[in-house]
């Protein structure tokens, strides 16, 4: 298994420009998030999805979309950069994120994004 | 705002010391997960403890979970330079999230 999988591993982008960062996982997990983490700090949720065609918004979600058409797959999108956004983000996994029956996250090894 | 919030910020300690970390949390919770976050690196998951329960271990690791207190701790016994890393608590609320702390350094010196 390859476990989770992000691409690119580094980015940067003018402000303005919009990109899709790729995630994958192949472990037939149906919850999948993306995080993002700025110096000093812990991780901060984007978007999160609890199985394919089902997404919602988590902590700072303004300036992202996510879709998810399968399971495997959840790519994050940044639809016009701004320096703010400039930060690591982490796409991660897990079998299931549901109250009371919750389980190990897989974080992939993240995309490093610079806006400048 | 910062759920699970992590203390000391940075802890420095020698070889074979112990090292415990603290985490707060302000609301009620299902379970609470541990996180270790090597430089430049993805985090890798430690344990989980769910709300009705105290303690748990694994290796090294010992994790407590003090509802009264909304506080756990997790101690690493031992310590060794390859246990350098950020360490953070992450809390599942509702709503399927994982709510993390800032996250505590820690530095085991050889």
């Amino acid at each position: 298994n390859a476990g989770v999988t992000q691409t690119p591993k580094f980015q940067v982008l003018k402000t303005g420009q919009s990109m899709t960062l790729q995630c994958a996982q192949d472990m037939n997990h149906e919850y999948m998030s993306w995080y993002r983490q700025d110096p000093g700090m812990g991780l901060r949720l984007i978007h999160y999805s609890v199985g394919a065609g089902i997404t919602d918004q988590g902590e700072v979600p303004n300036g992202y979309n996510v879709s998810r058409s399968t399971t495997e797959d959840f790519p994050l999108r940044l639809l016009s950069a701004a320096p703010s956004q400039t930060s690591v983000y982490f796409c991660a996994s897990s079998y299931s994120m549901s109250s009371g029956s919750s389980y190990e996250q897989y974080f992939g090894p993240g995309t490093r994004l610079t806006v400048t | 705002s910062q759920q699970g919030e992590e203390d000391p910020q940075a802890l420095s300690i020698q070889e074979g010391e112990n090292a415990t970390m603290n985490c707060s949390y302000k609301t009620s919770i299902n379970n609470l997960q541990w996180y270790r976050q090597n430089s430049g690196r993805g985090l890798v998951h430690l344990i989980l403890i769910r709300s009705n329960e105290r303690e748990k271990h694994s290796g090294r690791l010992r994790v407590t979970l003090d509802t009264s207190k909304k506080s756990s701790s997790l101690l690493i016994t031992a310590s060794r330079a390859a246990d350098t890393a950020s360490y953070f608590c992450a809390k599942e609320t509702s709503g399927s999230r994982l709510t993390f702390g800032e996250g505590t350094q820690l530095t085991v010196n050889p």
